[in-house]
């Protein structure tokens, strides 16, 4: 079946210092994969997106690129800010056992940003 | 504004008991989600529902029950079946037919089994 392997957190970073959270994933097809973050007391918002290998999404400074050679999609962002404190989750949605919009979400990685 | 309102956000039961969890959208859109979310274990697909008076078992069903009777309106039952409910609950919809995986989500209900 499908899965979303993310590193596990928290993750504690100082203002403006370069940010990774590795995603890997399995599923049979081809999928489609997503960030969504999470701000505190609120739901999920999707971040970026990306539909085909070699892809890059990008919003609001983050970015990912869709690799299928090994199976990841991992976000990055060059200069962190305070306010980008939250949780992030890797999904992917495979067309082939998914169905439409049903997605497979990874288990969250906690960012911390400190001044 | 368009978006989800779930209700109540904060809910405490006792044993034996069952809730409904109350999801509203007027987004227009025909599919709704409910998942669960756990510590350490991200989000669970519970049931969804792609058009109205039809829906389908997620990967965690058992001890739950939803019903669709009106396209804005996807409500949660946790029923006494449930052996761990205590959980944030998050109720998602999105255009159905379209695999945009973008889904917009609530804000959530945290329940609590006293």
């Amino acid at each position: 079946g499908n899965s979303v392997t993310q590193m596990e957190g928290p993750v504690t970073l100082s203002e403006e210092a370069f940010l990774t959270i590795n995603c890997t994933y399995t599923a049979t097809g081809y999928p489609s994969l997503f960030w969504y973050v999470q701000y505190p007391g609120e739901g999920l918002q999707l971040l970026l997106k990306a539909t085909k290998a070699d892809d890059k999404g990008s919003n609001k400074g983050f970015e990912a690129t869709y690799r299928k050679e090994t199976t990841s999609f991992h976000l990055e962002k060059g200069s962190v800010q305070v306010s980008d404190s939250a949780v992030y989750f890797c999904a992917l949605s495979d067309p082939v056992t998914g169905g439409g919009n049903k997605l497979t979400f990874g288990t969250g990685t906690q960012l911390k940003v400190e001044l | 504004d368009g978006g989800i309102t779930q209700s109540p956000k904060y809910l405490f039961r006792k044993e034996g008991q069952n809730v409904t969890l109350s999801c509203e959208q007027n987004l227009n859109h025909d599919a709704m989600y409910w998942y669960r979310q756990d510590p350490g274990q991200g989000l669970r697909l519970i049931y969804y529902s792609q058009i109205v008076n039809d829906f389908q078992k997620g990967d965690i069903a058992e001890g739950y029950s939803v019903s669709r009777e009106k396209k804005e309106s996807f409500p949660l039952t946790v029923t006494s079946a449930q052996k761990n409910p205590t959980a944030f609950y998050l109720c998602a919809s999105s255009i159905s037919g379209v695999a945009t995986g973008e889904l917009f989500f609530g804000e959530g209900s945290r329940l609590t089994v006293l």
